[in-house]
């Protein structure tokens, strides 16, 4: 059971918008910065959005991150075929000593 | 570039350790946390722990302590994990990964950037 929680899948069709929510709590999300890994099938994750909504140079402005007291979200525009992969968001919890919690993570398919 | 090549599949039997390199190139290597996480497959992301390559300093997550132990070589700028008393369920990929940590608006920033390739541990009799 994952710390931070996020629906198990997404999808959407080519240029449509999605949105994957984050869910945590006071110790994790509300007091911490949220971040964003991509793991595009059979590869390690990447950095994709770090302090709740910036993005690493390279990663396309279709990628935005948000967040609002306990949760987050993040946000792709103008979906492609590419952005199929897994999605997990992440933060550090000052309950358990600074240690670091992700999400279950969401599988997104573009259909 | 910012690297982190780790150390090959591995195959051990229940009850025994097993220890992943992580060797890091492209910066100055005492100057970044290194980080463990692993992932079952399937599944999702597990943090492990941390080790500072400047001081030797380690925090294992509670689910870890005393089987898992962090350490490094900085003669050769690589990183090394090694986990003990090994179960099937300790079945996974193992990754490494970079910790950059800065202060931001009175936040300490922390993320992961890069992350080696993984190593793929099989535990099984």
């Amino acid at each position: 059971q994952s710390v931070l929680t996020q629906p198990p899948s997404a999808s959407g069709t080519p240029g449509q918008r999605v949105t994957i929510s984050c869910s945590g709590s006071s110790s994790n999300i509300g007091s911490n910065y949220v971040y964003w890994y991509q793991q595009l099938p059979g590869t390690a994750p990447k950095l994709l959005i770090y302090r709740n909504n910036q993005r690493p140079s390279g990663v396309p402005d279709r990628f935005s991150g948000s967040k609002s007291g306990t949760s987050a979200s993040l946000a792709i525009s103008g979906l492609r075929s590419e952005d199929e992969a897994d999605y997990y968001c992440a933060a550090w919890d000052d309950s358990l000593s600074g240690h670091a919690v992700f999400g279950g993570g969401t599988q997104l398919t573009v259909l | 570039q910012v690297q982190l090549v780790q150390s090959g599949a591995e195959v051990k039997k229940p009850g025994a350790s097993v220890k992943v390199s992580c060797k890091a190139s492209g910066y100055t290597f005492t100057s970044y946390d290194i980080n463990w996480v692993r992932q079952a497959t399937g599944q999702g992301l597990e943090w492990m722990g941390w080790m500072n390559p400047n001081s030797g300093n380690t925090g294992y997550a509670q689910k870890f302590q005393g089987r898992v132990t962090m350490t490094r070589n900085t003669s050769i700028s690589t990183a090394y994990m090694e986990l003990s008393s090994l179960r099937s369920e300790d079945t996974a990929v193992y990754y490494c990964a970079r910790r950059r940590i800065t202060m931001v608006r009175g936040v300490i920033d922390r993320l992961f950037d890069p992350w080696g390739q993984g190593t793929l541990v099989t535990v099984s009799s």
